[in-house]
């Protein structure tokens, strides 16, 4: 069984504070999703990764794939209170790959900013 | 574009009943997927239906089932409730299915008691 796992799995920061989460598998991706889920609704889309130490920018996040495309991280820059939320992984692995494919979500990091 | 709808939002069940669930993908997209999320397990795959075949399943047992129909509109079926099954169902849609981009709906409340 390929497991993602993510760390750490709950974050409790204060508005301004800077943050990472982790996502680690022993596999090779062959791309990766973030996503962020509120309360009540379900996850949206941040951003995919292809390319192995590919950085992405999204306003105050930044994400960032392995060179090895086995791990990944999510950076937050002066956190606000609207990037609360559970930010989840998910992994498509290099030998799973075609139309049979099928996304793995990781344990997830639960993330809340106070002001 | 309108999102991915699901209905009902909440369900409350009793054990041994049976319940169906309701998804309208995006427009256009012929790839919907199931997954039931706890906190426990977290977002676990069902199953994903492409262009009205089951194209993957997950590992989950035979009381879950589903069905795609010829608009993209998919049902999920969960027959002889039992507790464990009191979770988050969250239907996406993805223009390509497998592994490509999920968008997700909000989600069926399920609770059984």
């Amino acid at each position: 069984t390929q497991l993602l796992e993510q760390s750490p799995q709950f974050l409790s920061i204060q508005e301004g504070e800077n943050l990472t989460v982790y996502c680690n598998s022993s596999s090779v991706f062959s791309s990766l999703q973030w996503y962020r889920q509120e309360p009540g609704e379900g996850p949206v889309l941040l951003v995919t990764v292809v390319t192995g130490g590919e950085v992405k920018k999204l306003k105050r996040l930044t994400f960032q794939f392995g060179d090895a495309r086995k791990d990944s991280s999510l950076h937050i820059t002066a956190a606000q209170p609207g990037d609360t939320g559970l930010y989840l992984c998910a992994g498509r692995w290099m030998e799973n790959t075609g139309t049979a494919s099928k996304l793995t979500f990781g344990t997830g990091t639960r993330l809340q900013v106070t002001l | 574009k309108a999102g991915v709808t699901q209905t009902p939002r909440y369900l409350i069940k009793t054990r041994g009943q049976q319940v169906t669930l309701s998804c309208s993908p995006i427009s256009g997209h012929r790839s919907v997927s199931w997954y039931q999320q706890t906190p426990g397990q977290g977002l676990q795959f069902l199953f994903e239906y492409f262009s009205e075949t089951q194209r993957n399943k997950g590992n989950f047992p035979g009381r879950f089932s589903g069905r795609q129909f010829s608009n993209s509109r998919s049902e999920m079926n969960v027959s002889t409730l039992e507790l464990g099954d009191s979770a988050l169902y969250l239907c996406a849609s993805s223009l390509f299915g497998g592994a490509w981009e999920q968008y997700f709906g909000p989600g069926t409340r399920l609770t059984v008691t």
